[in-house]
């Protein structure tokens, strides 16, 4: 069975910094990998997702992830942040075959200060 | 042209009362889906469903039932709708198993 754990329900960050959000999985198999945000009141948007092939992922927004199979990790950073990606993050892993339905973890809140 | 639609996106209603979400997809995917997430933001799969195979997830009460008239639509009926049953509703579709996966924009539902 597939799991996803993020660590930080909640990752305060002023606008310009920086930001790294966290994602672990455990799976038994190869694994398909995404991130998903929710804007308020609004439905999930797919940020990027991992197949195959390189491990550094770029997606929209000027986001990024990079798989890491050893330490089993799908961190998502973005260099500047702006106050529009105020958002709830969600890490999200599904394994090639089956039934394909992705497991999500519980969501990271980020929250961009001015 | 949205992608994936439901419909409404408030609902409010009284305990005891039978209510339907609707969905319907024109992205052409073979398969839709049903999640709940609730007031922790924490989303669980409902019910995953294509031509060939309805799966559902076990924890679900049978007062939830989907019911789906094509392949482009996967409605949401509830019967007796209980207090703990308010949350947002999410439909999805996704072809070719989970290579592309989109959401609905939500059904926000609330039981008093």
């Amino acid at each position: 069975a597939q799991s996803v754990t993020q660590l930080d329900s909640q990752v305060p960050v002023f606008e310009e910094a920086p930001v790294e959000l966290r994602c672990n999985y455990s799976s038994s198999v190869s694994v398909y990998l995404f991130w998903y945000v929710q804007y308020p009141n609004q439905g999930l948007q797919l940020l990027l997702k991992y197949l195959s092939g390189s491990t550094l992922v770029k997606g929209i927004n000027g986001f990024e992830a990079e798989f890491n199979k050893s330490q089993t990790s799908f961190h998502l950073r973005k260099p500047s942040v702006h106050i529009s990606d105020t958002a709830e993050y969600f890490c999200a892993v599904s394994e090639p075959g089956g039934s394909y339905i992705p497991t999500f973890g519980r969501g990271t809140s980020l929250i961009v200060h001015p | 042209d949205t992608a994936v639609s439901q419909t409404p996106k408030y609902l409010v209603t009284q305990m005891g009362n039978d209510k339907s979400i609707k969905c319907e997809q024109n992205l052409g995917h073979d398969t839709m889906y049903w999640y709940k997430q609730d007031s922790k933001k924490f989303l669980k799969i409902m019910f995953s469903y294509n031509n060939k195979e309805l799966i559902i997830n076990e924890t679900v009460p049978n007062r939830f039932s989907p019911k789906s008239p094509d392949k482009a639509h996967l409605n949401l009926h509830i019967n007796s709708l209980e207090l703990g049953d308010s949350a947002v509703y999410f439909c999805a579709s996704s072809q070719d198993g989970n290579r592309r996966y989109t959401f609905g924009s939500g059904t926000r539902l609330t039981v008093v």
